[in-house]
Order: C-alpha cells, then sequence, then structure tokens
C-alpha cells in the first residue's frame, strides 16, 4: 500500500515566481488536506478539499495562495508571487472519510530566494 | 478557538529509560480526538497514538502509552523503555469530533526529545 505521496520533496522558487506543488493521497482516501510548517514551529491547518469541492479553507492566506483536488489527479497547492515568507515544509494529509485518522505525506519544503 | 500547549520544547533521556512529555489543551468540547505524532530527522510525520475523549481508558500502543486527564485537560505521553530511534521532534494534536465540526488537526508547538545512549 503505498502512503500518501507528495512532489516535490524539494523546491527552489525565486521571489515573484509560482510554486506547485502535489499531493497524491492513499488508495481509498478521498479526503485532503494541506498544513504549513515554518521553522522551529507546529503544523499549521491551511486547506481540508473533497474531490472537486474545497470543504474548509479557513487557514489559507487571503491572497496568493489556491488549492484544488480535480476528479482525476493530484490535489495541487498553488503558490502565485512567492515572497520569502512563504519558505516553509508545506505537508499534505489524507483519510478516508471525514472523522478518520489523517495520514501525513512526506512534505515538500520550499525556500524562497 | 481551540489550543494545544507543549510546555517542554526540550527533554532528553537516557536509553532503556522512561520519559513523559506533556501537552494540555483548551476547548469548550466534550467530545475530540487527541494524537500525538512523531518527525524524525527525515521530517515525515508518523502518527504515534490516538484518543478519543469519549474514552476513559488510556491509549496504548507498545512501548508507548498516554495519560489523559479530561478535567484537568492534560494529554501526556509516556515512552518506556526509550531507544535510539525515538529521537525525535513530538506534536501533540486535537481535533474535533463532532458531525460537520472542523477537521482540522490543532498541533502544538512540539518538544524534541533527545536520546542518550
Amino acid at each position: 500500500n503505498a502512503g500518501v505521496m507528495q512532489n516535490p520533496r524539494h523546491l527552489v522558487r525565486r521571489r515573484g515566481q509560482e510554486a506547485r506543488l502535489r499531493c497524491s493521497p492513499m488508495k481509498g482516501h478521498s479526503h485532503v488536506y494541506w498544513y504549513r510548517q515554518l521553522p522551529e514551529e507546529g503544523l499549521k491547518f491551511m486547506v481540508y478539499l473533497q474531490k472537486e469541492n474545497i470543504i474548509d479553507e479557513s487557514g489559507m492566506p487571503k491572497e496568493r495562495f489556491s488549492a484544488e483536488f480535480p476528479k482525476e489527479g493530484p490535489s495541487i497547492l498553488r503558490i502565485q508571487q512567492v515572497v520569502r515568507g512563504d519558505s516553509a515544509a508545506y505537508f499534505c494529509a489524507s483519510s478516508r472519510a471525514p472523522g478518520e485518522t489523517q495520514y501525513f505525506g512526506p512534505g515538500t519544503r520550499l525556500l524562497v530566494l | 478557538a481551540q489550543t494545544v500547549t507543549q510546555s517542554q520544547p526540550e527533554m532528553s533521556v537516557q536509553e532503556a529509560e522512561t520519559v513523559t512529555l506533556s501537552c494540555t489543551y483548551d476547548t469548550s468540547e466534550s467530545d475530540y480526538y487527541l494524537f500525538w505524532y512523531k518527525q524524525p530527522p527525515s521530517r515525515q510525520m508518523i502518527l504515534v497514538i490516538r484518543q478519543e475523549a469519549y474514552k476513559q481508558q488510556n491509549a496504548t500502543e507498545n512501548r508507548f502509552s498516554v495519560n489523559f486527564q479530561k478535567a484537568a485537560k492534560s494529554f501526556s505521553l509516556k515512552i518506556s523503555d526509550s531507544q535510539l530511534g525515538d529521537a525525535a521532534m513530538y506534536f501533540c494534536a486535537y481535533r474535533d469530533i463532532t458531525q460537520g465540526g472542523s477537521e482540522k488537526l490543532v498541533f502544538g508547538k512540539g518538544t524534541k526529545l533527545t536520546v542518550n545512549p
């Protein structure tokens, strides 16, 4: 059983570029969650998606950040016009259903130069 | 809003000894989940143990056990017979359980555990 897959594992961008982070949930899981971990901090919730729907985006910054989980393919977290403060580890988790345990991917480390 | 506090930024333990990591939380809900996640140097988040608030019995997973004190809103993790592979950051997390409630995990800032040989 493959776990949650994230790619790329490491991503370097210059200020003003776009970053696209991908997450493939575990087989049989249709609920995806994105979290951000700043250096020396715990994880902070960003967004919760089901297939083709955003259920809770209360943790998403109002500008430059967007997320989708299309009917086919991975979930995408997109950051436009990146700034140095976006440098962080971005984790994706998935669950089979609401209320069930969330299993995490290995994370994507984004570095903005 | 729910909050999770881990008051110990760092802890250390001798190999084969026992260590307890502290966690307190704040919520107005009566039913919820609590978790401990481990983050080794690889940065992968690994679920260690899970506790449902409505269960009085403390959860146990091999060498890992919790002391859940609902009235005190305390959820500590005990690691027995510590091994070098237990060295990691440990995060306490909270999640609502009510139907229609938030699915988000709320994390503490973590405790860095060092295991000395």
